[in-house]
């Protein structure tokens, strides 16, 4: 199976703040990896695909880029309705797997 | 509007089964590919099995041998049938459309508001 890391666990963050969060992949994934966030008690919502294409709907302050086996997320202003926790996924394998998960607290 | 209802979430003993369904609506349903996805309390996501449009499947080895994804086309349902469930099977279920969006890429676009499964004695 390929392995996902995320990078960090957790991380607390000021309103306006630019934050980014690394995954990993245990191979080559080319661009074949989706973000996710997911608000308490909510169900995950698909932020952005293949790496860097924002998904309909999601604020333009999160882009995506990477290839290979380093991707980023970023959030270039960190707004309050940030708080939320974010998957990274790759679909390059006919299993699917997910990062363990970054969990975005506000200060 | 495009929606997905889970139901079938529940107590049940270790060794016991349960099946789960999952209503679409709002979109073609046999067009599309679908999945299901896990999450224990506390934990991340787990993927765990796959249905195509036309019926072929996959699992997660940690479920392999004990759920069988289904689906009914002409119903827009999909269902999750698990045997032999484990105290670790405890965990919100989410079911899950697959959209193509790159060559080939795929994502998980649309996601049901999950159900809740615990295993305990």
């Amino acid at each position: 199976d390929i392995q996902m890391t995320q990078s960090p666990s957790s991380l607390s963050a000021s309103l306006g703040d630019r934050v980014t969060i690394t995954c990993r992949a245990s191979q080559s994934i080319d661009t074949n990896l989706n973000w996710y966030q997911q608000k308490p008690g909510k169900a995950p919502e698909l932020l952005i695909y293949a790496a860097s294409t924002l998904q309909t709907g999601a604020p333009s302050r999160f882009s995506g880029s990477g290839s290979g086996t380093e991707f980023t997320l970023t959030i270039s202003s960190l707004q309050r309705e940030d708080l939320a926790t974010y998957y990274c996924q790759q679909s390059y394998s006919t299993l699917i797997t997910f990062g363990q998960g970054t969990r975005l607290d506000i200060k | 509007e495009v929606q997905l209802v889970e139901s079938g979430g529940g107590l049940v003993k270790p060794g016991g089964s349960l099946r789960l369904s999952c209503a679409a609506s709002g979109f073609t349903f046999s067009s599309y590919s679908m999945n299901w996805v896990r999450q224990a309390p506390g934990k991340g996501l787990e993927w765990i099995s796959y249905i195509s449009k036309s019926g072929s499947v996959k699992d997660a080895d940690s479920v392999k041998g004990r759920f069988v994804i289904s689906r009914d086309n002409d119903k827009n349902e999909l269902f999750l049938q698990m045997n032999s469930l484990r105290a670790e099977d405890t965990a919100t279920y989410y079911c899950v459309r697959e959209i193509l969006v790159g060559t080939p890429i795929w994502a998980f676009d649309i996601w049901g508001q999950g159900t809740m499964v615990t295993v305990s004695s």
